[in-house]
């Protein structure tokens, strides 16, 4: 899988749009962009995927540039409930033996009132 | 909405002993996992299960690891004799296709 690189951490004000940066610049034709994100010591949370055209969901947007080579998340009007750590993954989608999940640091995001 | 449940939510034993990790899938899941993160790391894979067998797994997966599918609802991670590093909390994960979604994991203290 593609690695991928997000910045430690960054912090945004409650009710304004967060940014998330992520750089995949190796990332091959046929591997999705995936976001997920893990409150305190809770079980990780899918938030929202995508191979190459935008996408949003009710929780988030994602936005993949047009050579691929890096994407942002956008929480659209952060709560304090959004403070996580968000991990951007790329991998393959279809296989049996491609489906694990691989983990880097993520970006520490801390939303303040 | 459906979701991944894990039991217990903390399980202490001694160095030495057998811990038996519980997970329900959800339930029109075809395929299980296992990762586990030791406190202040990352998140890290174990083993990935579908149709009743291993489909990948990783270096820490050695022999003192196995997983079941003893029926058709519980997914279950064995360390048959457990070690100071195995410390960690472990979540399970399941997914129909594409996205996986996680339980609320057990954190295992050995001591």
């Amino acid at each position: 899988d593609a690695k991928t690189t997000q910045p430690t951490s960054m912090d945004c004000a409650e009710g304004r749009a967060a940014n998330l940066p992520c750089n995949h610049s190796t990332i091959s034709g046929n591997e999705y962009v995936y976001w997920y994100r893990q409150i305190h010591s809770q079980g990780p949370q899918y938030i929202i995927h995508g191979l190459k055209n935008n996408e949003t969901n009710e929780m988030a947007s994602l936005i993949i540039t047009e050579d691929r080579k890096s994407s942002t998340l956008i929480l659209p009007h952060a709560t304090l409930r959004d403070t996580a750590v968000y991990y951007c993954i790329v991998r393959v989608a279809g296989g049996i033996n491609d489906y694990k999940l691989s983990f880097g640091a993520g970006t520490t995001v801390t939303v303040r009132a | 909405e459906p979701e991944v449940t894990q039991t217990p939510s903390h399980q202490v034993t001694q160095m030495g002993q057998e811990v038996i990790l519980r997970c329900v899938p959800i339930s029109n899941h075809l395929y299980f996992y296992w990762y586990r993160q030791i406190l202040g790391q990352k998140v890290e894979f174990l083993v990935s299960f579908y149709n009743n067998e291993i489909s990948e797994k990783s270096e820490i997966f050695d022999d003192q690891f196995s997983v079941e599918r003893p029926d058709g609802s519980n997914f279950t991670l064995k360390i048959r004799s457990t070690k100071l590093e195995d410390s960690a909390m472990y979540f399970c994960a399941s997914s129909e296709v594409g996205e996986q979604y996680f339980g609320p994991g057990t954190r295992l203290t050995v001591t």
